[in-house]
């Protein structure tokens, strides 16, 4: 079946990098993406990789899948306050385009 | 930048009634999707759209629900006799044939 797994919480200090995991079941996702959500506001997209890509890096975001094991981890280098959200992990199914998403992951970011 | 825009931010509505929620999509996107999320609970999949017909829906997405492309522009979601257990934040999402779906900001629908 399709699952979606996060760790709920993660807390750490202004200037620090913030490693977000993620662990999917499904083999078959064509796409799988980070949403981050602010307090009371939707989801912005922050960056996918397409499941065929190990690695992808977009100015402070660095996206690591590892297809093998199902797991897929965003780090945030020099995380600043402002990156204090939820991190929504979602895979995209091969057929139908529909994303499942993760419990998502507090962030907190320590002064 | 164009953005998926949802209206309205907040509906209060009485048990039994029947609500409509609205969705301008992105303009050049093609498949069109709503999710919900009740409070403290995971982004759930409800109903994906594509050239005016469901595509696909969750077991979620029962006869209470309905979807809708009313013109070029519109995209709704009805819910015809609210329980209490539908309140929750209702997300609208577009995206091109492939590639990224773009949220809106989503409607918090009460149910009193």
């Amino acid at each position: 079946g399709e699952d979606v797994e996060q760790s709920l919480f993660l807390s750490v200090r202004e200037g620090d990098s913030s490693v977000i995991n993620c662990t999917y079941t499904d083999s078959s996702s064509t796409y799988l993406y980070w949403y981050k959500q602010e307090p009371g506001a939707g989801l912005q997209l922050l960056t996918y990789i397409f499941s065929n890509m190990d690695m992808k890096q977009d100015q402070r975001l660095t996206v690591l899948l590892n297809k093998k094991d199902k797991h897929l981890s965003l780090r945030i280098a020099d995380t600043q306050t402002g990156d204090s959200a939820i991190y929504f992990c979602a895979e995209q199914m091969e057929y139908g385009n529909k994303l499942v998403f993760g419990a998502g992951t507090i962030l907190r970011v320590k002064s | 930048e164009p953005e998926v825009t949802q209206t309205p931010s907040h509906q209060v509505t009485q048990m039994g009634q029947e609500v409509i929620l609205r969705c301008v999509p992105i303009s050049n996107h093609l498949y069109f999707y709503w999710y919900r999320q009740i409070l403290g609970q995971k982004v759930e999949f409800l109903v994906s759209f594509y050239n005016n017909e469901i595509s696909e829906k969750s077991e979620i997405f029962d006869d209470q629900f309905s979807v809708e492309r009313p013109d070029g522009s519109n995209f709704t979601l009805k819910i015809r006799s609210t329980k209490l257990e539908d309140s929750a934040m209702y997300f609208c999402a577009s995206s091109e044939q492939w590639g990224e779906a773009f949220f809106g900001q989503g409607t918090r629908l009460t149910v009193v």
